[in-house]
């Protein structure tokens, strides 16, 4: 089963506005990885984290790597009609080659 | 780099029939992963190739369930004696390393009526 718990579950925002959504676990990753998937297509990758502690910015997207391995987080800034969709976050356990999904964010951005 | 491609985008079979799906890699990943996800959730790993060998099969995959990937490149996916309950959508994705990142295709649509 999951072993990733991600918060909040649903988001209903303004456009303009900043979004921020979260990613735990009991046990310690070795890799994040945040996705996007829009409605009858695969995750596309947004941006990929390989060290505790790392801040990677893709454009109006920054996520961050906890400091404990334990967790991640996901901005957007000024959010757009586009970026409406439904947002996965992803672990790689240590010496596992599969990735472990959380249950998505689904993000809503009223105009 | 034309990205993972995914055969067919949807298909709707009566239970009880055989399907089958394919999945073509990016050509010069040589890891290659099935997933299942079903409404609402996030994708399920369900198997796992490093060229054409078979590494790690989840407990999801239940004897129905069959992977290959006979040259090292594509890979099918076949179902046997669908059940409704199998009903999802099956994405493939591959990478270049082990611990690098995974991109995934479009995925398959299955109904099964």
């Amino acid at each position: 089963g999951q072993q990733l718990n991600q918060s909040p579950q649903s988001m209903f925002i303004q456009e303009g506005e900043d979004v921020s959504m979260n990613c735990t676990s009991s046990s310690i990753f070795n890799t994040w990885l945040w996705y996007k998937q829009d409605p009858g297509e695969g995750p596309v990758l947004l941006i990929a984290l390989y060290k505790a502690g790392e801040l990677t910015s893709n454009g109006r997207l920054t996520a961050q790597f906890g400091i404990t391995r334990k967790d991640s987080f996901l901005n957007i800034s000024a959010s757009i009609p586009s970026d409406v969709g439904i947002y996965f976050c992803a672990g790689q356990l240590g010496g596992a080659q599969k990735l472990v999904f959380g249950q998505g964010t689904r993000l809503t951005i009223n105009p | 780099d034309t990205g993972v491609s995914q055969d067919p985008r949807h298909k709707i079979t009566k239970r009880g029939q055989n399907v089958t799906f394919r999945c073509d890699p990016i050509s010069e990943h040589n890891r290659l992963y099935w997933y299942r996800q079903t409404l609402g959730q996030g994708p399920e790993f369900l198997t796992y190739f490093q060229n054409e060998a078979q590494l790690e099969k989840s407990r999801l995959l239940s004897d129905r369930f069959s992977a290959e990937r006979p040259k090292g490149s594509f890979s099918t996916l076949e179902i046997q004696r669908t059940e409704q309950g199998d009903s999802a959508m099956y994405l493939c994705a591959s990478s270049l390393l082990a611990g690098e990142k995974l991109f995934f295709g479009s995925g398959t649509q299955l109904s099964v009526l």
